[in-house]
C-alpha cells in the first residue's frame, strides 16, 4: 500500500466550478501536510500548508480530518490558470522526509 | 528569492557510463533532496542530505549515491547508468523541519540508452 495515495484524475471543470480533491495517507503518526502545485514540464512548488484546524488562501481551503486519515484541498471559483496537478505531500514523523503522492490533475476550462 | 538550479535539464547517456547530476541551492539551506518523478508513481526519494558530508537512503536508493561536500550542493551519481533508470530527477532543499517548505530545482530529464 502506498503511503500517500490520490485519485490521479484528471478533473475536467468549466471556470468558475468549485472542485474538490482528497489524499489520503497510511500512517497515523503523520505530523505535518502540505499541498504542492505542479504545472506540465515544471518543478513543485508549495500551494499551502495544511494545519490542524484547517486554512483558507483565497479561493483555497485546505481541511485535514486525522481520524480518517485524509486531507482536502478546495478550489473555488476555478481560473483557467488552477490547471495543473496538485500534490499531496505527508512527512511521516520524521523530520526531513517527506512523502508524495503522485497527483491529482485538474483542467479548467473555458 | 530561494534559488535551486542542476546542472543539465536533458541527458543522454548510454548504458553503463557512470552519469553526475549536480544541484545547488542559494539559500543556506541544510536539507537537501534528490528525488525521481516517473508517471503514476509520483516522485520518491532517492537520498536526502542534512549536513555537509551527512546523507541518508530514501526509499529507492539501489543504484544510486550521493555526495555532498559544500553546504550548497549535492550531486546525485549514477555509477552504471541502466534504461529503467531513465526517469526525471529533481533536486530540492529546505530548512531543517517538519513544517519547512521545499523548493525545487527545474529537474534533469534523463534518457539511457
Amino acid at each position: 500500500r502506498k503511503e500517500v495515495e490520490q485519485d490521479p484524475g484528471p478533473f475536467n471543470v468549466p471556470e468558475g466550478a468549485t472542485v474538490a480533491f482528497n489524499c489520503t495517507y497510511s500512517n497515523s503518526a503523520s505530523q505535518s501536510f502540505f499541498w504542492y502545485r505542479q504545472d506540465c514540464r515544471k518543478e513543485p512548488k508549495l500551494l499551502m500548508s495544511v494545519y490542524s484546524s484547517g486554512n483558507e488562501d483565497g479561493r483555497f481551503t485546505a481541511q485535514l480530518n486525522r481520524a480518517s486519515q485524509y486531507i482536502s484541498l478546495l478550489i473555488r471559483d476555478s481560473k483557467l490558470s488552477d490547471s495543473a496537478t496538485y500534490l499531496c505531500v505527508v512527512n511521516m514523523n520524521n523530520f526531513n522526509k517527506f512523502y508524495f503522492g503522485s497527483g491529482t490533475k485538474l483542467n479548467v476550462k473555458p | 528569492d530561494v534559488k535551486v538550479t542542476q546542472s543539465s535539464r536533458y541527458l543522454v547517456k548510454r548504458t553503463g557510463e557512470k552519469v553526475f547530476l549536480e544541484c545547488v541551492q542559494d539559500m543556506d539551506h541544510e536539507n537537501m533532496f534528490w528525488y525521481r518523478q516517473d508517471p503514476g508513481l509520483g516522485l520518491r526519494l532517492i537520498y536526502f542530505s542534512y549536513d555537509v558530508k551527512m546523507k541518508e537512503k530514501g526509499d529507492i536508493p539501489e543504484g544510486y549515491s550521493v555526495s555532498r561536500e559544500k553546504k550548497e550542493r549535492f550531486s546525485l551519481i549514477l555509477e552504471s547508468a541502466s534504461t529503467n533508470q531513465t526517469s526525471m530527477y529533481l533536486c530540492a532543499s529546505s530548512l531543517q523541519g517538519a513544517m519547512e517548505t521545499q523548493y525545487f530545482g527545474p529537474g534533469t530529464r534523463l534518457l539511457v540508452l
